[in-house]
């Protein structure tokens, strides 16, 4: 069965540091791939996404995420935080041309990002 | 945005109970999709539903769950003879026709919160 990995539970940084939250999958087709984020107290939002092309993608806040097929991960990278960026961050995919809700969710990382 | 609606936010039962939960899509949206996410895991797929239609409930539980997305009203994930076990965060998603997840158009709501006593 389809799986996603992230590697960390919870992260804890300083305003400035750099971040890399690592996401693996496990599904050997193609496949489309998904950052979520969750604001404290607010409903998911879609950071950014994956479907073809180039392999690096960039969303919105300054988010980016590297699609490594060889390596199935799909990491997301920011490079400097901010204490705004407290949330919790779900990597997410789904099998290409699969049922349209099927989202197959990682466990979540919860980043704190200290002023 | 705040557009998917979810009520109740948050909802306390005790076992045996039946627990209603309620989903209204953005405007225009046809599609819904509810998730549960029980402690320390990830958002698990239920089912997926447009108005009248179960499209896929690959993720439904076999017993005590139902879900319908009338033509009119909001969508209602029902669950009935509720057990500990049920406790969860249960999200709801919407999209619009043409959407869903494989285009990445697919937009949440705050969720709803069950305890089971």
């Amino acid at each position: 069965a389809q799986s996603v990995s992230q590697h960390n539970h919870h992260v804890i940084l300083s305003e400035a540091a750099s971040l890399e939250l690592g996401c693996n999958y496990s599904y050997g087709g193609t496949v489309n791939l998904f950052w979520y984020v969750q604001y404290p107290g607010q409903h998911l939002q879609l950071l950014l996404k994956y479907f073809s092309g180039d392999p690096l993608v960039k969303g919105i806040k300054g988010f980016e995420a590297e699609f490594i097929k060889s390596k199935f991960s799909f990491n997301l990278r920011k490079p400097s935080v901010q204490w705004s960026d407290t949330a919790e961050y779900f990597c997410a995919v789904i099998n290409y041309g699969g049922s349209q809700g099927n989202l197959i969710f990682g466990k979540g990382t919860k980043l704190s990002v200290k002023p | 945005n705040a557009g998917v609606m979810q009520n109740p936010r948050h909802l306390v039962r005790r076992r045996g109970q039946e627990a209603r939960l309620r989903c209204s899509p953005m405007k225009g949206h046809s599609h819904v999709y509810w998730y549960r996410q029980l402690p320390e895991e990830g958002l698990k797929f239920m089912v997926y539903l447009q108005k009248e239609n179960i499209i896929d409930e690959s993720g439904m539980p076999k017993e005590r769950f139902s879900a319908e997305f009338p033509k009119e009203g909001p969508s209602i994930l029902r669950i009935q003879q509720v057990v500990r076990g049920d406790s969860a965060a249960y999200f709801c998603a919407s999209s619009p026709l043409g959407g869903g997840a494989n285009t990445g158009e697919l937009f949440f709501g705050e969720g709803s919160r069950l305890t089971v006593l």
